[in-house]
């Protein structure tokens, strides 16, 4: 069964704070996916990794094959990082689609 | 370079009545993904379309919805006789190559929000 589990469901900070929302997976990826959805708002693809780690500005996301675990951090949290963000995974063998975990709810307050 | 198109961003219909929602993937990108959010749940994947073809329907309902990609125009998602139970966001995204492999990244539209009444 192909699963995608994020945690924690809901997360509250304050402006400044280091923050990690975790993932882990079931069974052998080709792909893995960070995406970041505002309330009522369309969906931004943050990275996609299939090893090792990437960093973008505030954001770092790193990947673990053996332990089928990855880790979207951001640095120096502000407001405006406030959103859903949401593990997306394309399964070996069923690439074409993405099974999604079911988000984490990040508030950063001042 | 325009992202993925999505309209209209929200539709409501009564229940009975058809929808069509439109998406034009990015330039360049022959490849188009439709997934659901219904409300208060993750996002599913629905159907992978190239151009005339449909290459994986497997989220499809069995009935009522029906998805295309023609040769010429934008990826349409129909959903015949609509239900309270169809309101949801519905996403299309694209991308250049085939699968979600390593390097084929993925864009998302700003999603249609379907309301039925």
């Amino acid at each position: 069964k192909n699963e995608v589990e994020q945690s924690p469901q809901n997360l509250t900070a304050q402006e400044g704070e280091f923050i990690t929302i975790n993932c882990s997976y079931s069974v052998g990826i080709s792909a893995l996916h960070w995406l970041q959805q505002h309330p009522g708002g369309g969906i931004v693809s943050l990275f996609m990794l299939s090893s090792g780690k990437k960093k973008h500005g505030r954001l770092i996301a790193t990947i673990n094959i053996q332990e089928k675990h990855s880790s979207l951090h951001i640095t120096a949290s502000h407001p405006r990082d406030s959103a859903v963000y949401i593990c997306a995974v394309g399964y070996t063998g069923t690439a074409s689609k993405l099974t999604f975990g079911t988000g984490t709810r990040l508030q950063v307050t001042l | 370079n325009a992202g993925v198109m999505q309209n209209p961003r929200h539709l409501v219909r009564r229940r009975g009545q058809e929808a069509r929602l439109r998406c034009s993937p990015m330039k360049g990108h022959s490849h188009v993904y439709w997934y659901r959010q219904l409300p208060e749940e993750g996002l599913k994947f629905m159907v992978y379309l190239q151009k005339e073809n449909i290459i994986d329907e497997s989220g499809m309902p069995k009935e009522r919805f029906s998805a295309e990609f023609p040769k010429e125009g934008p990826s349409i998602l129909r959903i015949q006789q609509v239900v309270r139970g169809d309101s949801a966001a519905y996403f299309c995204a694209s991308s250049p190559g085939q699968g979600t492999g390593p390097g084929n990244t993925i864009y998302f539209g700003e999603g249609s929000w379907l309301t039925v009444v």
